[in-house]
């Protein structure tokens, strides 16, 4: 198993461009999560989605857009990035509550926005 | 709402010796779970040790275990005969048995390792 997989891992875009960061795991998880990691932030949740179709607002959600088109991936979309968006994204994907609670995190992807 | 909070934001140990990295968190909930990850350098989040809230064992894994503390709020990772591959950013994390949602993770304890 890959576990889950973020592309791309680098980017570096320009102020207003757009961009869709993917995220996909072969776990069969139910839950997905976007993260991102700032210095001295821990881990700030974006959105999440708790299965197929559907998608939830995290605690920072302004810029972002995400769906889950397929029960495998999630993906998150900056639709003109800001240079406030410049951090470390990372997608988790979880077990729903009766099996599994832990997160299992993919290794990352460096958004720098100039 | 459920915070989690790590006070320490970095922290020395020599090779060898033992190190207690802490952690409080606040809920009204009865029912949850609590983590402890590691980001070494590589970037990747790696589970460490989970506590089910429930449980009243410590849970332990090898050179790692934890010191909960319900009523207090409290869930300390101690780490024994501490390694170099040890360093690395601990996360200690919340998330609720009741709820279908996301963990909560407290800010990070950076942990350096003196040869």
């Amino acid at each position: 198993n890959a576990g889950v997989t973020q592309t791309p891992k680098f980017r570096v875009l320009k102020t207003g461009q757009s961009m869709t960061l993917l995220c996909a795991q072969d776990m069969n998880h139910e839950y997905m999560y976007w993260y991102r990691q700032d210095p001295g932030m821990g881990l700030r949740l974006i959105h999440y989605s708790v299965g197929e179709g559907t998608t939830a607002k995290g605690e920072v959600p302004d810029g972002y857009n995400v769906s889950r088109l397929k029960k495998q991936n999630f993906l998150l979309g900056l639709e003109s990035a800001a240079p406030s968006q410049t951090s470390v994204y990372f997608c988790a994907s979880s077990y729903r509550r009766y099996y599994s609670y832990e997160q299992y995190f993919g290794p990352g992807t460096r958004l720098t926005v100039t | 709402a459920q915070t989690v909070t790590q006070s320490q934001p970095e922290m020395s140990v020599q090779e060898a010796e033992t190190v207690t990295l802490s952690c409080t968190y606040d809920t009204s909930e009865s029912d949850y779970y609590l983590f402890w990850y590691k980001q070494p350098p590589s970037r990747q989040m790696i589970l460490v040790i989970r506590q089910e809230a429930y449980k009243q064992q410590n849970a332990t894994e090898n050179r790692f275990s934890v010191n909960f503390q319900k009523a207090a709020k409290s869930f300390s990772l101690k780490i024994s005969d501490s390694q170099l591959g040890d360093a690395a950013m601990y996360f200690c994390a919340y998330r609720s048995a009741n709820r279908d949602d996301k963990i909560i993770f407290g800010k990070g304890t950076r942990l350096h390792i003196l040869p």
